[in-house]
């Protein structure tokens, strides 16, 4: 069966580093990824798609990959700050419904960062 | 852009009383439509979506049910709460295309004592 695998673990680091988040696939051959960001007690925000035929993509200070082989991404933020503490969710497309896929999301990672 | 609103917030309800969560749809029209659940330290459980008015899918067998009376209104109930129940609850919509993000409501914390 399909699987998406986020670490389970809090990611902690320091004020202007670069966190680095990790989502892992098994079982899936996604047209794209997306990452959202959930702040406690919220509802999650879309921050980045990606599609299968990119190999990374910007917004800012955030920086996706997605790696077809590996069948894996990475979520990057530079310059990290404590406002970026948040859990971050990856989300593969599921069945299909609509004209559309519906989203099927990871546990998420927890990133903390500390002034 | 579209904007999703839920109420309440949060919830307490006693085991076997009803619920009735709305969610409405503001910006846009024909959305797909979701239900997730959200354990503590868990991820989203797709619940329920709706690609229309009446047209429901149940992606879990659960104590809950959904409704879509309007285009842009998507309702969670269940007859009889169980402790099994309780969670954060997130309604989603997306106005569709395959690769279109979903836009969250802010959820309602439900807890079944």
């Amino acid at each position: 069966s399909q699987k998406i695998e986020q670490n389970s673990e809090a990611l902690n680091i320091q004020e202007g580093k670069t966190a680095t988040l990790t989502c892992n696939y098994t079982n899936y051959s996604p047209a794209y990824l997306q990452w959202y960001r959930q702040d406690p007690g919220r509802g999650p925000v879309f921050l980045l798609l990606i599609r299968e035929n990119e190999k990374e993509k910007r917004k800012e200070r955030l920086k996706v990959t997605f790696d077809t082989t590996l069948k894996q991404s990475l979520f990057h933020i530079t310059a990290s700050q404590p406002a970026d503490s948040a859990t971050y969710l990856c989300a593969l497309p599921g069945s299909a419904s609509g004209g559309s896929y519906i989203p099927t999301f990871g546990r998420g990672t927890s990133l903390i960062v500390h002034p | 852009s579209q904007t999703i609103h839920q109420w309440p917030a949060t919830l307490v309800q006693p085991v076997g009383s009803p619920l009735s969560l709305e969610c409405t749809v503001e910006g846009t029209s024909n959305p797909n439509l979701y239900w997730y659940r959200q354990a503590a330290g868990r991820g989203l459980q797709l619940l329920f979506y709706s690609v229309g008015i009446g047209q429901i899918s149940s992606e879990v067998p659960q104590n809950l049910s959904a409704s879509r009376p309007q285009d842009r209104q998507f309702i969670l109930s269940s007859k009889k709460l169980l402790l099994s129940d309780s969670g954060f609850y997130l309604c989603a919509g997306t106005i569709g295309g395959y690769n279109s993000p979903l836009h969250f409501g802010n959820g309602t914390r439900l807890t079944v004592t």
